[in-house]
């Protein structure tokens, strides 16, 4: 039982370069959520999908973009990567949208990300 | 905007101590709390679920309170192992229809001395 797989797991890159993030679930969760983790910032939402179809922005958007590939797949674009992008980016998911304020979300191990 | 604070930061205790955990935030008009941990270079993994009209949760070794009116929780660990050194975080989701935006504290870092 897999739950949320992300990958890659590390990533360098350089400034100005692009790259997406992967991220899938498999236990038929609607809500998929991107995060970053930041020493002395906690972590914060970049962007949330309520449902297959949908994407909203989260607290921290400016410089990604997000696609709901599908109901197992949501990814996470950087167009221009930035050291400030530097960071542990989270996935998670959780359960139907209508239910989602009773229920956990669940997460990936990260990816590990620094932009030189 | 909702602000969540733990403290304290890094704990170290000697295994076997029973100890707490804890986490404030500044809106008490929250849907409720959840408490995670996270090991070294992993993801988060839930722990307890508080609704807003309960005052505690229970899991093995873990309990976990609620104080939605003085905007606090606390997280107890009982009898604890050097397995349970790990960072330690608390979220609230918010009072709102719509959304679904964890507010994360910093975490306390725990150590538990064999």
């Amino acid at each position: 039982n897999a739950g949320v797989t992300q990958t890659p797991k590390f990533q360098v890159l350089k400034t100005g370069q692009s790259m997406t993030l992967q991220c899938a679930q498999d236990m038929n969760h609607n809500s998929m959520y991107w995060y970053r983790q930041d020493p002395g910032m906690g972590l914060r939402l970049i962007y949330y999908s309520a449902s297959e179809g949908t994407t909203d922005k989260g607290e921290v958007p400016n410089g990604y973009n997000v696609s709901r590939l599908n109901k197992r797949e949501f990814s996470l674009r950087l167009e221009s990567a930035a050291p400030s992008q530097t960071s542990v980016y989270f996935c998670a998911s959780s359960e139907a949208w209508h239910r989602v304020i009773h229920q956990p979300q669940h997460f990936g191990d990260g990816t590990r990300l620094s932009i030189l | 905007k909702q602000e969540v604070t733990q403290i304290p930061a890094a704990l170290s205790v000697p295994e076997g101590e029973n100890l707490v955990l804890n986490c404030s935030f500044t809106d008490s008009a929250i849907y409720n709390l959840q408490w995670f941990r996270q090991d070294p270079g992993k993801g988060l993994t839930s722990l307890l679920l508080i609704q807003s009209s309960q005052r505690e949760q229970t899991s093995g070794r873990l309990n976990a309170s609620l104080d939605k009116s003085s905007g606090r929780s606390t997280l107890y660990i009982a009898a604890s192992q050097p397995g349970d050194s790990a960072t330690y975080l608390c979220a609230v989701r918010p009072g709102e229809t719509s959304g679904s935006r964890l507010t994360f504290g910093e975490g306390t870092q725990l150590t538990v001395n064999p």
